[in-house]
């Protein structure tokens, strides 16, 4: 399973996008991309996931470049309660959920 | 709608003591069960998975075991705890032909005394 590399923590106001980025060199062809978000004391709720190019929902969108070794989530226009540790994941569409949870990214949204 | 619960929220314990963490999971079937360990500002580390009733893998040597008896239901358990068992447990689930998403319970806060 490709390890992934994504900053330690990131500070942004309320009402900027914020965008984080993440490095899989490692992704191999049946993997998939997918972002987790984790408040204090919760369990790790998904945000959005990809194969390639973009995908977007009503939450996130989320930048895969052709070669699929970095992607990028954005989020539009936070608020206080999108404070959180976000989490880049690898998973393989086969042999169940197996993935390699790294320590995440800690967004900071000041008012 | 699917489901899981994880009980209880949060547990003390001494050390030496025995421990039993419940997760179930409603609104479907056969699915592929997961216990996860989180150090405080760490990642989740997996330590047992199963696909089916009485299938059980573990990803790591530990103190603890898991336990499937019936299909819906994962237990985790230790017959004495260490120091170092404190941590947030949390279970998930992901469907049996869905490999590429899990869904997690809100977790168990277990700190050993």
């Amino acid at each position: 399973l490709a390890k992934t590399t994504q900053p330690i923590s990131m500070d942004s106001y309320e009402g900027q996008e914020v965008n984080i980025t993440c490095s899989h060199n490692n992704i191999a062809t049946n993997d998939y991309i997918t972002w987790y978000q984790q408040f204090p004391s919760q369990g790790p709720r998904f945000i959005i996931q990809g194969y390639k190019t973009k995908v977007t929902n009503e939450v996130a969108s989320l930048f895969i470049p052709a070669d699929r070794k970095s992607s990028t989530l954005s989020l539009p226009r936070v608020s206080l309660s999108d404070t959180a540790v976000y989490y880049c994941l690898v998973v393989r569409n086969t042999g169940g959920f197996k993935t390699i949870f790294g320590a995440g990214t800690r967004l900071f949204v000041k008012a | 709608s699917q489901t899981i619960h994880q009980w209880p929220a949060t547990l003390v314990q001494p050390v030496g003591s025995p421990l039993s963490l419940e997760c179930t999971v409603e609104g479907t079937s056969n699915p592929n069960l997961y216990w996860y360990r989180q150090a405080a500002g760490r990642g989740l580390q997996l330590l047992f998975y199963s696909v089916g009733i009485g299938q059980i893998s573990s990803e790591v040597p530990q103190n603890l075991s898991a336990s499937r008896p019936q299909d819906r239901q994962f237990i985790l358990s230790s017959k004495k705890l260490l120091l170092s068992d404190s941590g947030f447990y949390l279970c998930a689930w992901s469907a049996v032909d869905g490999n590429t998403e899990a869904f997690f319970g809100q977790g168990t806060r277990l700190t050993v005394v």
